[in-house]
């Protein structure tokens, strides 16, 4: 089955950049999708389709996919964007949802 | 507002069944799919699968295929999941999510908690 990696936490200053990325074989093919989840709450969608951004999302949050890693770029981070961070692809071959292992970002 | 509700937090036993809603609100129900996704403590998100509000048709991931069923009431604009034979390793959050424009879940139901304990 596909599997979507991800690092288990990430850090950064406030006001640096955030780099969270999501290996898989050929990702690129694929759209990635990225939630944001805060303790206690629902996910929340931040980014589709590898870098287009929802309606009310910031333009700090930013995406990119190529080759074999699809990476979530968060600009002059701010405390209320730590969070744990999870990448989804639909896996068409087996009609499957995947998820990532999901990054935990802390902001220093 | 696109939205959707869940049902509140159960506890069962093993061997038990639970049956969870999610009630979406703000679009035509019948339009979009609704996905069923849980989180056990600590962990990342397990898809079990999804059914097209619609027609009815379900797609189960195998592992959950003998023991959940989902169904939807359009007239409700309700979904709901049904699953037996309940564990302790079922214990988790479940969520209800719409499938967006694309193959994306947005928005998500604020989840229901489910303990199996003795």
């Amino acid at each position: 089955s596909y599997v979507l990696t991800q690092p288990p936490s990430v850090s950064v200053a406030p006001g640096k950049t955030a780099t969270i990325s999501c290996g898989g074989d050929d990702v690129e093919s694929k759209s990635v999708h990225w939630y944001q989840q805060k303790p206690g709450q629902a996910p929340v969608l931040v980014v589709c389709d590898d870098s287009d951004r929802p309606s009310g999302i910031p333009e700090r949050f930013s995406g990119s996919n190529s080759g074999n890693t699809a990476t979530l770029t968060i600009s002059r981070v701010e405390a209320g964007d730590e969070a744990d961070y999870y990448c989804q692809v639909w896996e068409s071959n087996d009609d499957l949802v995947v998820f990532g292992g999901g990054t935990k970002l802390t902001v220093l | 507002q696109v939205q959707i509700v869940q049902s509140g937090a159960e506890v069962k036993k093993p061997g038990a069944s639970v049956n969870l809603s999610c009630k979406a609100s703000g679009y035509r129900f019948t339009t979009h799919a609704l996905h069923w996704v849980r989180q056990a403590p600590g962990q990342s998100f397990e898809w079990m699968g999804w059914i097209n509000s619609g027609n009815g048709y379900t797609k189960y991931v195998r592992k959950f295929q003998d023991r959940v069923t989902f169904t939807t009431d359009t007239s409700a604009s309700m979904a709901y999941m049904e699953l037996s034979g309940l564990t302790s390793e079922d214990t988790a959050v479940y969520y209800c999510a719409r499938e967006a424009g694309g193959d994306w879940l947005d928005p998500w139901g604020q989840g229901t908690l489910v303990i199996v304990s003795s």
